[in-house]
């Protein structure tokens, strides 16, 4: 199994601010011979169903803000959201379909301060 | 534009079998890759498994071999069995399309499992 393990648990931040959250992988979502990591990037707020924000660890999906941004290769990888806003407010996985049982991370919770 | 509608009993008795079904329109349901995902209170997302083309399967290996997922062409339906159920599997469950990078999501059920 591929363990996704997600840092920090939670995240208080004023307004405008940069959000950082960390996502690794016990071991490695890249596929070489594609080039491609295997990592995708969910945001959930309260009551609502997962979103999906970014994909192959950084391709933004359509119409979401371009303040949301994902980098990192192999098992490293981080979600940035810059100038945080209200909207924002929600729960952020990272998830890996890299293997055939797919996993995600526990979560981690952006609030605002 | 597709829609889901996770539909089913919100109450299910402990070692009874779950039963779901996810009402699609928009997309057939004959093609495709149909996921489903449940989230526990408070918890974080669990992938249950996909079928893909009303036959293909994958399902998470960790659930003993008690799910299965099958399409109803004939309604446009997608089905959950989740059988022996215990109250480890009270959750809020959600299908979705795709196999993987799902953007389309029903908005979820409740499942409590209790006597």
């Amino acid at each position: 199994d591929i363990v996704m393990t997600q840092s920090p648990d939670s995240l208080s931040l004023s307004l405008g601010e940069r959000a950082t959250i960390n996502c690794k992988s016990s071991q490695s979502v890249l596929l070489s011979s594609k080039n491609k990591n295997y990592l995708a990037w969910y945001q959930q707020k309260p009551g609502q169903p997962p979103k999906l924000l970014i994909s192959w660890a950084s391709t933004r999906e359509y119409g979401v803000p371009d303040r949301f941004s994902g980098s990192g290769s192999g098992t490293d990888f981080t979600l940035t959201i810059s100038n945080l806003q209200a909207e924002d407010v929600a729960v952020y996985y990272c998830h890996q379909y890299y293997s055939t049982f797919f996993t995600f991370g526990p979560g981690t919770k952006v609030e605002i301060k | 534009q597709v829609q889901l509608q996770e539909s089913g009993p919100g109450l299910v008795k402990p070692l009874d079998t779950l039963s779901l079904t996810c009402i699609v329109s928009g997309d057939s349901v004959s093609s495709d890759y149909w996921s489903w995902i449940r989230q526990a209170p408070g918890r974080g997302l669990e992938w249950l498994g996909f079928i893909y083309n009303s036959a293909t399967t994958s399902y998470n290996p960790y659930l003993n071999r008690r799910v299965t997922i099958s399409v109803d062409a004939s309604k446009n339906h997608c089905s959950l069995n989740l059988s022996f159920v215990t109250a480890a599997d009270t959750a809020v469950y959600y299908c979705a399309r795709g196999e993987y990078n799902w953007n389309d999501w029903g908005q979820g059920v409740l499942v409590t499992v209790s006597s």
